[in-house]
Parts: C-alpha cells; structure tokens; sequence
C-alpha cells in the first residue's frame, strides 16, 4: 500500500500565510489522486474542506486554497487565525483505495 | 437534517466480530459513494474501505482485506461494515462518511480487548 507523507508539525503567525504539503511514495501527486484535505481539532469529528485537489465546501473559510505544488498536493492559509490551530490531514486515492497522510499538526503563534 | 448516525460499536475479544451500521438521513443515499474511516486513540485518521452507490464496487486499506466486509442497503439508507477476525490494533472510532467527505457521522467506539 502506498505512503502518504505530510509535515508533522509546522508553526505559523496570526495573519500569516502556510503552506501544508501532501506527498505519495508511487511518486508525483495528481489530480487523478483526488486529493482530500481535513482539519480535526481537539474531541471533535474530523471537517473535509478541499476535495478534488481545490474544491471547497459550502464551510470552508476563503482563506483555504488546495492545489498542486512541485508533485504534491497543498493547503495554503492565507491570513491564518487563532482558530485554524488543529490537525490536518491529506487524503489521496490509488485506483479507489484510500490513504490517509500521518497528519500535519498546526500552532499558530 | 443532514447526518450519519452510527451503532453496534463495543467491546470484543480478540478474534471475535462485529457489524457497525451507518443510518443516513437528509442526503440521497442511494446515489452516494459511502467509505469508512477509522482513528485509533490518539493517532491519525485511516481509511478503512469505500463502497460504490449501488454496492457493486467495494475497496478496502490492506490492514482489513480479507477480514472485514462493506455493504449498503439502499432501500433502508444503511451503510455496514461486518468486522470478523478482529485484532486488538482494529480498536478505534469507527466514522461513516458520505462521497467528497460530506458529511461525517459522530462515529462509534470498538474496543478489542480480553
């Protein structure tokens, strides 16, 4: 089964901007991965906001954006706040199956 | 309302089985791609299996193939996932999720232990 990399850990200013990275060990990521983006905080259920490499949902802050960068998938935060301090998880697909990234966890300080 | 409410999750012993059942209200089931996504105390997120609208296609993580089964009953708005063979490393909240991961059920707690 195929691994799915992330930063464990990366820290940000209020007002900043980060970037999330998403990548796959069969080597470059594609659209034709569908790359998922969720954010889980802490004692709650987990929120997709960017589905299909850049597509919001309904919910999704503006400040979010998905797409792909240098043969991963990415999440940029544009003017983070406080509130966007959580875990942050990347899904791709390989052909139906799934696979989760081990999580990137987000201080914003 | 939108939601996924999931049951049958609990304690099991090592090598025993379980079926969890996801109940879908407010969204047009049958014509949903449905997955599992289970998240161990403390850990990560981990996909666990998808299933096609109309159940033909199932895909599972390789840490359940051969143990554990996906199914749908499109009449009853009910996703399921029967869990035989099971390990302590199987103990997790178990999540339904509906296609473009929309929505996310409460999940349901199973605990493998002796």
């Amino acid at each position: 089964q195929a691994v799915v990399t992330q930063e464990s850990s990366l820290t940000v200013s209020p007002g900043g901007t980060v970037t999330l990275t998403c990548g796959s060990n069969t080597g470059a990521v594609t659209s034709g991965h569908y790359p998922y983006w969720f954010q889980q905080k802490p004692g709650q259920v987990p929120r997709t906001l960017i589905f299909d490499t850049n597509i919001k949902h309904s919910w999704t802050p503006a400040r979010f954006s998905g797409s792909l960068l240098g043969g991963k998938a990415a999440l940029t935060l544009s003017g983070v706040q406080p509130e966007d301090e959580a875990d942050y998880y990347c899904l791709l697909s390989y052909r139906g199956e799934g696979v989760f990234g081990g999580g990137t966890r987000l201080t914003v300080l | 309302e939108v939601q996924l409410v999931e049951s049958g999750g609990g304690l099991v012993q090592p090598g025993g089985s379980l079926r969890l059942s996801c109940v879908a209200s407010g969204i047009p089931f049958s014509y949903y791609f449905m997955y599992w996504v289970r998240q161990a105390p403390g850990k990560g997120l981990v996909w666990v299996s998808g299933i096609k609208t109309d159940g033909t296609i199932t895909n599972y993580a390789d840490s359940v193939k051969g143990r554990f089964t996906i199914s749908r009953d499109n009449a009853k708005n009910t996703l399921y996932l029967q869990m035989n063979s099971l390990r302590a490393e199987d103990t997790a909240v178990y999540y339904c999720v509906g296609q473009r991961g929309d929505p996310w059920g409460q999940g349901t707690l199973v605990i493998v232990s002796s």
